[in-house]
């Protein structure tokens, strides 16, 4: 494992319900991303936070709620979704903002099924 | 829009064997990051090539970078069965962000 964990690892929830993805990294890194994994589409990012500040928001729909109480912790808040968002959802960290030159250490996914 | 575009698709191959893939990009980068991910799972950082250099190994792993052709290959030599898995090119600017390709799958039968 790669010192990034995500609860829960699956998901099953109805298009009316409202849950909550965590992602916890033991790395000391500052910067934090979600990435949305789709069958046959590359890998897309969703949020990008440096340092607890949420420094790019990818043209999310508003039912995606992200939140970064620390540099440790991200959630990602789910309400009202809707099927196509059934996907691999991807949490990683990197040590410094701007990925230009680290690495990103990623998180082994949730996979989402909305009903 | 997309910015790394891997090639080939697929790739099937024998243990023993060397695997190539290649990604093509668009845009001028400042380096670029091969990573691996086995069936349903989180990426693996594999290695990172930044614009200036050429070439790079780790292992039984070789990554080349041309930027005058927005290129780079990824070759693993002397594959084995757990190399079975997808990879991915991703290029990055100076920003925050990693932009992926749609991967290569490769199998490696023992």
């Amino acid at each position: 494992e790669t010192g990034v964990t995500q609860t829960p690892r699956h998901l099953v929830m109805g298009m009316t319900n409202k849950k909550s993805l965590k992602c916890e990294q033991h790395l000391g890194h500052n910067a934090m991303y979600w990435y949305k994994q789709s069958a046959k589409k590359p890998l897309e990012l969703m949020f990008v936070y440096s340092l607890e500040e949420r420094v790019e928001n990818n043209s999310v729909p508003s039912r995606f709620s992200p939140e970064c109480p620390n540099s440790s912790h991200l959630f990602l808040h789910l309400h009202t979704l809707q099927p196509e968002d059934s996907a691999l959802y991807l949490c990683a960290s990197s040590l410094a903002p701007g990925a230009g030159d680290h690495e990103q250490f990623f998180g082994p996914g949730t996979r989402l099924t909305v009903l | 829009s997309q910015q790394g575009e891997e090639d080939p698709q697929a790739l099937s191959i024998q243990e023993g064997e060397n695997a190539t893939m290649n990604c093509s990009y668009k845009t001028s980068i400042n380096n670029l990051q091969w990573y691996r991910q086995n069936s349903g799972r989180g990426l693996v950082h594999l290695i990172l090539i930044r614009s200036n250099e050429r070439e790079k190994h780790s292992g039984r792993l070789r990554v080349t970078l041309d930027t005058s052709k927005k290129s780079s290959s990824l070759l693993i030599t002397a594959s084995r069965a757990a190399d079975t898995a997808s990879y991915f090119c991703a290029t990055a600017d100076n920003t925050d962000k990693l932009i992926f390709g749609t991967g290569t799958r490769l199998q490696v039968f023992p």
